[in-house]
Order: structure tokens, then C-alpha cells, then sequence
């Protein structure tokens, strides 16, 4: 069955540091992948996407992601976290099979330390 | 530019009272979801559709209905609320980057409609 898994539910790190979230998937073939952020009482806004080539990715707000077919990962890192990406962020998978549904993980939950 | 938009932001209801949620897009988008989101369980989709006059079910319809009439409307129904309802309704539309006969479906959201029912 298609799943996305986020293994961390909280993760608190200092601002300044660096930010690495988790992100594993299964599918059946190279899935769609896409990282959102909701900060509280927000919808979700997309921070980056990857359909196909390059396996890292540049998104928003200067966040990256790699996408890595042997480990079915698509982790979400930041060099230098600031006190404003408080926030939830979710990973999600989406159909190349044309049912354009996505699959959420269930979010990782941001504390960013003054 | 508005984008998403859902109307109400907020509503309580009484177990077995109705409502409707909307959600509006001015982005031309094809398809429409409604997804409700659960502390701990990330987005479910309850219902989606794929253009006007069509609605399919998600991950978990049971207890709500949807209308497409328009395009750029997408109506979420609650015809007998329960507790077990109260949660964070999102509503999404996307549009298709067609290429190498794949589509690439990109979602965007409106900004949420938080539902407690008692």
C-alpha cells in the first residue's frame, strides 16, 4: 500500500542551527514528491516539489530537499533555521497515475529555540 | 488574488444540525479536494473532483457529501453532524503540468475551516 511516513513528530532545534526532517515513502514507482509548511491557524503552502531530474531540490523560504530512490526518502533540510519556520511541515506523495491524489504523511511539528 | 478561498473560518455546530462548507477558486483549476486534518493523523481526503459536475469519493466520505456545480466552486456538506467530526477542513485545487505523458498534479490550499461539533 502507498504510505508516507514522517518518523519525528516534534523536533526542536536552536535558531541558527541546521534542520534536517524525515521523510520516507512507498510506492509502487518514482513518485511525485512534495514538502508543505503550515504555520498555526495557516493553510498549507508549498515549499518545494520534485517531478523527475535533479534529486535536490531548491524550495522557498531556503529550504531544499533530496530526493533518494534507494532509501525511498525525500528528506527536507535547512542550513541556518530561523525563529519564523516554526511551523508543521508535511511531506506528501503524489499519484503519476493520473487518480491526482496525494498521500500526507502525518507532519513534523517545528520548535524553533531562541 | 485570492486564490483559495473557504468560507466560514469557524463554526460551531449541535450533534445533528447540517451545514455547508465553500470552497471557491478563481485560479481555473480542474480539480477540487476536501480533506479533513486530525492532530497526529495529517490530511485525509474526504472527497474530491475532477471537473464541474463530477465528484468522487477519498479516503474517508462517510458522512459528507460534495457538489460541483460550478467550477470554481467546491461545496463540502455535513447533513447530520457528529462529534467525531470536529476537526480542520481544508479544501485544495491543482492544476496539471503535462509532460512526458505524465501529469504533475500541484495542489494549493485554502486557509482552513475549523469545525467543532457538540
Amino acid at each position: 500500500a502507498q504510505s508516507v511516513t514522517q518518523p519525528d513528530i516534534h523536533i526542536t532545534v536552536s535558531e541558527g542551527a541546521s534542520l534536517e526532517l524525515r521523510c520516507n515513502y512507498s510506492y509502487g514507482a518514482t513518485p511525485y514528491l512534495f514538502w508543505y509548511v503550515q504555520s498555526p491557524g495557516q493553510g498549507l503552502q508549498l515549499l518545494l516539489k520534485y517531478f523527475s531530474g535533479d534529486t535536490l531540490v531548491q524550495g522557498i523560504k531556503g529550504f531544499e530537499a533530496e530526493f533518494k530512490r534507494s532509501q525511498s526518502s525525500f528528506n527536507l533540510r535547512k542550513p541556518s533555521v530561523h525563529w519564523s519556520d516554526a511551523a508543521e511541515y508535511f511531506c506528501a506523495v503524489g499519484s503519476t497515475s493520473g487518480t491526482y491524489k496525494y498521500i500526507f504523511g502525518t507532519g513534523t511539528r517545528l520548535k524553533v529555540l531562541a | 488574488n485570492a486564490g483559495v478561498t473557504q468560507t466560514p473560518k469557524f463554526r460551531v455546530l449541535k450533534t445533528g444540525q447540517s451545514m455547508t462548507l465553500l470552497c471557491a477558486q478563481d485560479m481555473n483549476h480542474e480539480y477540487m479536494y476536501w480533506y479533513r486534518q486530525d492532530p497526529g493523523m495529517g490530511l485525509r481526503l474526504i472527497h474530491y473532483s475532477v471537473g464541474e459536475g463530477t465528484t468522487a469519493k477519498g479516503e474517508v466520505p462517510d458522512g459528507y457529501n460534495v457538489s460541483r456545480l460550478k467550477k470554481q466552486n467546491f461545496l463540502l456538506g455535513l447533513e447530520s453532524a457528529a462529534p467525531s467530526q470536529t476537526s480542520v477542513y481544508f479544501c485544495a485545487s491543482s492544476y496539471f503540468i503535462y509532460g512526458t505523458g505524465m501529469s504533475k498534479n500541484i495542489q494549493y490550499f485554502g486557509a482552513g475551516t475549523r469545525l467543532s461539533v457538540l
